[in-house]
């Protein structure tokens, strides 16, 4: 079965570049989740996506922004990298239901940001 | 105020023992979801279990089951006959929001040794 595909697995950045995550959902997911998970740390919501729109935000430096395009991919974009920036970032999908039913989240096998 | 709480930092266990991973939640929702999920030291998040708010029986998964006590709010995971693959990070979840938005809020996590 397909599975969320997030590119690259691995990046390094120095201080002060940029960085593109990317995340494919799976197919007929049009929700999507991003999530930061530093050294240690449990992971913490970024930003969501329904249908293309911005669905929810969390504690997402304004250093990032995130879209997701026509064909339900999702790319974070980061700029001015802090070396706080360090840590795992996965992005989830999920199909949409009905409000209150159970909607699974699949997550990819994230990307692992370090920043020099 | 942490919704999620998870107590134990650290567990051990032998293998082949049953263990139980303590897991309580804050929630004002009638409606809500309680996850667990497993990271090894890969780092990939694997789905284990869930467990709806209005589920009257005990989630169970193969090895895993939900031990659910809502009016406790609380939602321990136990893992059967403890494997050497077992040892991880364990991470309970809740999910937040409805319809387009449905965040995971995770605990700190309880790191599960499995000792031969």
């Amino acid at each position: 079965a397909a599975g969320v595909i997030q590119s690259p697995r691995h990046l390094i950045k120095e201080k002060r570049e940029t960085a593109t995550l990317k995340c494919y959902p799976i197919p007929r997911h049009d929700t999507v989740y991003w999530y930061q998970q530093g050294p240690g740390q449990d992971p913490q919501f970024l930003i969501s996506f329904y249908e293309k729109m911005q669905s929810d935000k969390g504690s997402i430096p304004d250093r990032f922004s995130a879209q997701q395009f026509s064909d339900y991919h999702s790319e974070l974009n980061m700029s001015s990298l802090e070396l706080g920036d360090s840590a795992l970032y996965f992005c989830a999908s999920s199909p949409h239901g009905l409000a209150g039913t159970y909607n699974e989240q699949f997550f990819g096998p994230g990307t692992r940001l370090t920043v020099l | 105020a942490q919704k999620i709480t998870q107590t134990q930092p650290g567990m051990f266990v032998q293998e082949k023992e049953a263990v139980t991973l303590d897991c309580t939640y804050d929630t004002s929702d009638q409606s809500y979801g309680l996850f667990w999920y497993k990271q090894p030291s890969s780092g990939e998040m694997i789905f284990l279990i869930y467990q709806g708010s209005y589920d009257e029986q005990n989630a169970t998964e193969g090895r895993y089951s939900l031990n659910f006590q809502k009016a406790r709010k609380s939602a321990n995971l136990v893992i059967s006959a403890s494997q050497l693959g077992d040892s991880a990070m364990y991470f309970c979840a809740m999910r937040e929001g409805q319809g387009g938005s449905e965040k995971l809020v995770f605990g700190k996590g309880t790191k599960l040794t499995v000792n031969p």
